[in-house]
């Protein structure tokens, strides 16, 4: 069974720091997704990994994959308020998608 | 375009009651999938559709919790005899090749 973990659960940071929210699964992943959810609303997609050494970056965020060490890391740049929110990751295994249990961020001026 | 859309947004039902909740996904995305979402249990998958194929149910946490899909668009996820243990934020997703767009959810509320 795929399990998926993320750490940590809480995180708060000031503006303009750097940081690191990290994502470890059990077994073979076919894929890895990275979501954001504000308070109240549903998930927005941020990223799909499909490869061993994937790497995506949008604005201040930026996704990797590695397979070998079941990890994926959401990095983010120079934190800004907005930014503020959960971060999922989630794995997917035969299109079973196994969640972590969300990173709160929250970046304060 | 238009997104996926979810109704009813909110629903309060009494413990006993059968309940539907809909789902319509992205015109021509072929994959949909339920989750549940509760403070307890986290982002749980439910089930999974792909284009005319039977469903994953390997979610479904019991034999009240039942999905179908007509004509490869519009899904319906009915929890029969609603326990409190339900109450939750229903999410669809619908996707054409890995991406999952998300709707609103549905919240449910069982008393």
């Amino acid at each position: 069974e795929l399990k998926v973990e993320q750490n940590p659960l809480f995180l708060s940071m000031q503006e303009g720091k750097n940081y690191t929210i990290y994502c470890n699964y059990s077994t073979t992943s076919d894929r890895l997704y990275w979501y954001r959810q504000d308070p109240g609303k549903s998930l927005e997609s941020l990223f799909v990994l499909l490869s061993n050494g994937a790497v995506k970056q949008e604005g201040r965020l930026m996704a990797s994959l590695d397979t070998k060490a079941r990890l994926s890391t959401l990095h983010i740049t120079a934190a800004v308020h907005d930014l503020s929110a959960t971060y999922f990751c989630a794995g997917c295994l035969n299109n079973d998608m196994r969640f972590g249990a969300g990173t709160r961020l929250t970046v304060k001026p | 375009g238009a997104g996926v859309s979810q109704s009813p947004s909110n629903k309060v039902t009494e413990k006993g009651k059968d309940v539907e909740l809909r789902c319509d996904p992205i015109s021509g995305h072929t994959a949909l999938y339920w989750y549940r979402q509760s403070l307890g249990q986290g982002l749980e998958f439910l089930i999974y559709f792909q284009g005319n194929s039977a469903p994953d149910k390997s979610g479904l946490p019991s034999d009240r919790f039942s999905a179908e899909r007509t004509g490869g668009s519009v899904s319906t996820l009915t929890i029969q005899r609603t326990q409190q243990e339900d109450s939750a934020v229903y999410l669809c997703a619908s996707s054409l090749d890995f991406e999952q767009y998300f709707g609103p959810g549905t919240r449910l509320t069982v008393t």
